[in-house]
């Protein structure tokens, strides 16, 4: 089932502007991942935040998560145009749970 | 490094027919395997996974089924294909709880 619930369901933003989106989810987690997928490949990994972490960087990308309110954050600051994709959160919700569950992403147009 | 291989890139099958979608991951050993199924527009739903060879476990019943013949080969089948079995099959492997890196996907179409 899926466990988490992004929003917006899809965002057009002009090049150089920042991106937000966010992930909601319904149960306690170990950690949440972002995933990015263009139009019909596979995804790939972005970032991976810890439940005893509440920011976290990498490059362009900035990921919070407050778990008292079960949400997160991603935000991708100067997009490109190569930005554009969908954006997926994912949440394990044991330390070694190896499986993912996946929410229905956030569709990202960045107009050159 | 690890690579992940999955085949075919797109296919279309007329309903009733039979299913085989195969992935095979190179590079590392004993990984963790997973199928997951994208609808249009939707997430990612995980059909079944398998931690060595010959361990399936179904996350949905279905009309599919899986196997793991090898350490590093993941299939997936149905004897029947319905109409409803559209849609865009990803194959991921695991090394570790922190991620999953996925193959390309296979666009199933059932008409």
């Amino acid at each position: 089932s899926q466990q988490g619930e992004e929003d917006p369901q899809a965002l057009s933003i002009q090049e150089g502007e920042n991106a937000t989106m966010n992930c909601s989810y319904k149960t306690s987690i170990n950690n949440l991942q972002w995933y990015r997928q263009n139009s019909g490949r596979g995804l790939v990994h972005l970032i991976l935040i810890r439940s005893n972490e509440r920011e976290k960087h990498s490059g362009r990308l900035r990921v919070t998560l407050d778990t008292s309110k079960k949400s997160s954050s991603l935000l991708i600051t100067a997009s490109r145009a190569a930005d554009t994709a969908s954006y997926f959160c994912a949440t394990a919700q044991r330390s070694n749970d190896y499986k993912l569950s996946f929410g229905a992403g956030t569709t990202v147009t960045v107009r050159a | 490094s690890q690579t992940i291989h999955q085949w075919p890139a797109t296919l279309v099958q007329p309903v009733g027919s039979p299913l085989s979608l195969e992935c095979t991951v190179e590079g590392t050993s004993n990984p963790n395997l997973y199928w997951y199924r994208q609808a249009a527009g939707r997430g990612l739903q995980l059909l079944f996974y398998s931690v060595g060879i010959g361990q399936i476990s179904s996350e949905v019943p279905q009309n599919l089924s899986a196997s793991r013949p090898q350490d590093r080969q993941f299939i997936l089948s149905s004897k029947k294909l319905l109409l409803s079995d559209s849609g865009f099959y990803l194959c991921a492997w695991s090394g570790s709880p922190d991620s999953l890196d996925f193959g390309s996907g296979t666009q199933l179409s059932v008409l």
